[in-house]
């Protein structure tokens, strides 16, 4: 059983245009957080979460944390060839590193 | 300030055989987690070591284990290697009583025949 679901899975898209994936999980989370992972290596945290209903921005990236902590969501406004990547959720329980990810959303920005 | 480091970043080897994989954290950090991420598939915790003790295990078999050393850095072993163990091993360094911020090295990628 998947904890945490992302959707959609893949995503292709024009520059310029906008998008948004999502975070949902049937369990409450301390915290959330988005990673970025570009191929060949490792996850890189864009944001944390952690306070139900926070809206959190960086740059064109907006992420949202549902009320009941559970879910989230990624928005992002015009979108360049460089936000091409493997975009991951994790949801933060228990110990410190111990994080449980999603699937993830593997997203193409087409110049 | 050094990041994660992680070696090998390839290796390929055949069912039943050992392998031991090798993190440098980053400097300052003294915790080290492990994660296992299946192609197409987002990393699954695997273990974190605290102090050169293991301190949380997901839902990984006795063959997997690890090591941590006084200078932080970490190993994982994995014993009598099966086809589904080929994935990229992640290993994350971080501060305990930090931000909870992981640094992810670029992985070591194992292929098993």
């Amino acid at each position: 059983t998947q904890l945490l679901e992302q959707s959609p899975q893949f995503l292709s898209i024009q520059e310029g245009e906008n998008l948004t994936v999502y975070c949902n999980s049937s369990s409450v989370f301390s915290s959330l957080q988005w990673y970025r992972q570009e191929p060949g290596e490792g996850p890189v945290l864009l944001v944390t979460v952690v306070t139900g209903g926070e809206v959190k921005k960086l740059k064109r990236l907006t992420f949202q944390f549902g009320d009941a902590r559970k879910d989230s969501s990624l928005h992002i406004t015009a979108a360049q060839p460089g936000d091409t990547g493997l975009y991951l959720c994790a949801g933060v329980r228990g110990s410190q590193g111990n994080l449980i990810f999603g699937k993830g959303t593997k997203l193409s920005v087409k110049p | 300030e050094t990041g994660v480091t992680q070696s090998p970043t390839h290796l390929i080897k055949t069912r039943g055989q050992q392998v031991t994989l090798r993190c440098s954290s980053q400097s300052g950090h003294n915790t080290v987690s492990w994660y296992q991420q299946a192609l197409g598939q987002g990393p699954q915790f695997i273990f974190q070591y605290y102090r050169e003790e293991e301190n949380g295990r997901g839902n990984f078999p006795p063959r997997f284990s690890g090591l941590q050393f006084p200078n932080y850095s970490s190993e994982l072993n994995v014993n009598a290697l099966e086809l589904d163990d080929s994935a990229l091993y992640l290993c994350a360094s971080s501060h305990r009583g930090g931000s909870g911020e992981l640094f992810f090295g670029e992985g070591s990628r194992l292929t098993v025949l």
